[in-house]
């Protein structure tokens, strides 16, 4: 199978600009979560998408939001970029039928705001 | 509520010697347990999983972590390191019923030759 698939993974913006970051899931996987990396805050959750549904959010502003497709593909959004926002942006995707299921990680999109 | 804590930001260990991360966690009910491996620029990779059994859980890469339900720890450890394994290591914690892990900060390992 093949694995989680983030694009792009390296990414330039400027202030004010907005981002879409997609991943693609491993195949059969319906759940796909997003991460916020940074040396200062280590990983911190966004939100989790199951079915198309938001099912999980963490604690971060309305500027950023995602959407998950019928084929499992995400996409999160970056509104009104902030230098803060520069980070690694990890997905996650698992199949979640059971308690002890696992997620399996992409390679992350670095985000440099400038 | 469920947390992670990992209390040493760095771990400095020999090649050839024997290793151990540290990690402590914090939730209600039985626990499910993971360790991530991190590579510069990469994402993250899974290690090893506890869920219910043997205490010992065996991983990839030589890995090792031991479930201790009284002192409420799941340290990795690996007998002998290797250059190789220097990489950021996340200790991360689920409870049935949540599907969302929470992370802990990850330890910095540093193998030196």
């Amino acid at each position: 199978k093949a694995g989680v698939t983030q694009t792009p993974r390296y990414l330039i913006k400027t202030r004010g600009q907005q981002v879409t970051l997609s991943c693609s899931p491993i195949s059969g996987h319906r759940s796909v979560s997003w991460y916020q990396q940074t040396p200062g805050q280590g990983l911190q959750f966004l939100f989790e998408y199951f079915s198309e549904t938001q099912r999980n959010k963490g604690n971060f502003p309305g500027r950023f939001s995602g959407r998950q497709f019928s084929n499992s593909r995400s996409e999160m959004n970056v509104s009104t970029l902030e230098l803060g926002d520069s980070a690694l942006y990890l997905c996650a995707s698992s199949d979640l039928t059971g308690p002890n299921t696992e997620a399996f990680f992409g390679q992350g999109t670095r985000l440099t705001v400038v | 509520a469920q947390s992670v804590a990992q209390p040493e930001d760095q771990v400095n260990v020999a090649e050839g010697n024997p290793l151990t991360v540290k990690c402590t966690y914090s939730v209600s009910g039985n626990p499910y347990l993971f360790w991530y491996v991190q590579y510069p620029n990469r994402g993250l990779q899974f290690l090893l999983k506890y869920i219910t059994g043997d205490n010992l859980v065996k991983g990839s890469y030589g890995f090792e972590a031991e479930f201790n339900k009284s002192q409420t720890s799941f340290h990795l450890k690996k007998p002998s390191a290797l250059v190789s394994d220097s990489a950021l290591y996340f200790c991360a914690v689920r409870k049935g019923g949540s599907y969302i892990p929470t992370f802990g900060r990850g330890t910095s390992l540093i193998v030196h030759p």
